[in-house]
């Protein structure tokens, strides 16, 4: 139990195209979901909160016009990448909170690596 | 502001060698501990939540403990396939359920 999965595992993309990334918890409903991004030898770093059927709370100095957010149902969230360009390339990661049986676990998907060229 | 702070950063043992990872912290009332596996190019795996101090659990070959400052992860006769990160987060009562990861320990273990 507890899966998470992201959409794509991995994209290439010109610098000034949007991308979007899926999160889905598969088996568990998650009201909120976290987006994380990470650099190479770097630990998580937290973006947003994601709740379903409101904004998303994003953290200090992630632009909320350029990561958008959206959680528009139980399962899934996305991400979506706005005007990308090389600094956006980075390891992206997703988690879902599962409160019914878990304790406040956060399961985490497999990551989605961004590249824009 | 919560703090994590993991050491060491790396570690190397041979097949066998039994060790422990330290996860030190400072929150502002703790709700959990969370222990995590990240092998690279993937996502955490999770391990184990602790709650409260003196709390113990076991997983194989692996056994987290847990004070009011610090938490351990206990390897006992690691395999290669034990090397990966191990991630050390915590989760304050006063947060929106947010996680404040701890930068890892890298865990290599050798034939």
């Amino acid at each position: 139990g507890a899966v998470v999965s992201q959409h794509p595992s991995w994209v290439i993309c010109k610098s000034g195209t949007s991308v979007k990334i899926e999160c889905r918890s598969l088996d568990f409903q998650a009201t909120t979901m976290f987006w994380y991004r990470q650099f190479p030898k770097q630990s998580l770093m937290l973006m947003a909160t994601s709740n379903e059927g409101s904004k998303a709370t994003y953290e200090q100095g992630v632009e909320k016009d350029k990561f958008l957010i959206n959680h528009a149902s139980l399962t899934l969230s996305t991400l979506t990448v706005t005007s990308a360009h090389p600094e956006d390339s980075s390891f992206y990661i997703c988690s879902a909170r599962e409160t019914v049986l878990a304790g406040d676990t956060q399961y985490f998907g497999p990551g989605t690596r961004l590249t824009v060229l | 502001e919560d703090q994590v702070t993991q050491s060491p950063e790396a570690l190397r043992l041979q097949e066998g060698e039994s060790s422990s990872l330290n996860c030190s912290y400072t929150v502002s009332g703790l709700r959990g501990l969370f222990w995590y596996r990240q092998d690279p190019g993937k996502g955490p795996e999770f391990l184990f939540t602790l709650y409260s101090a003196g709390e113990e659990k076991e997983k194989e070959r692996l056994k987290a403990t847990l004070t009011k400052k610090e938490s351990f992860l206990h390897i006992t006769a690691p395999k290669p396939e034990d090397s990966a990160t191990y991630l050390c987060a915590v989760q304050s009562s006063g947060s929106a359920r947010q996680l404040t990861f701890g930068s890892g320990t890298q865990l290599t273990v050798l034939p």
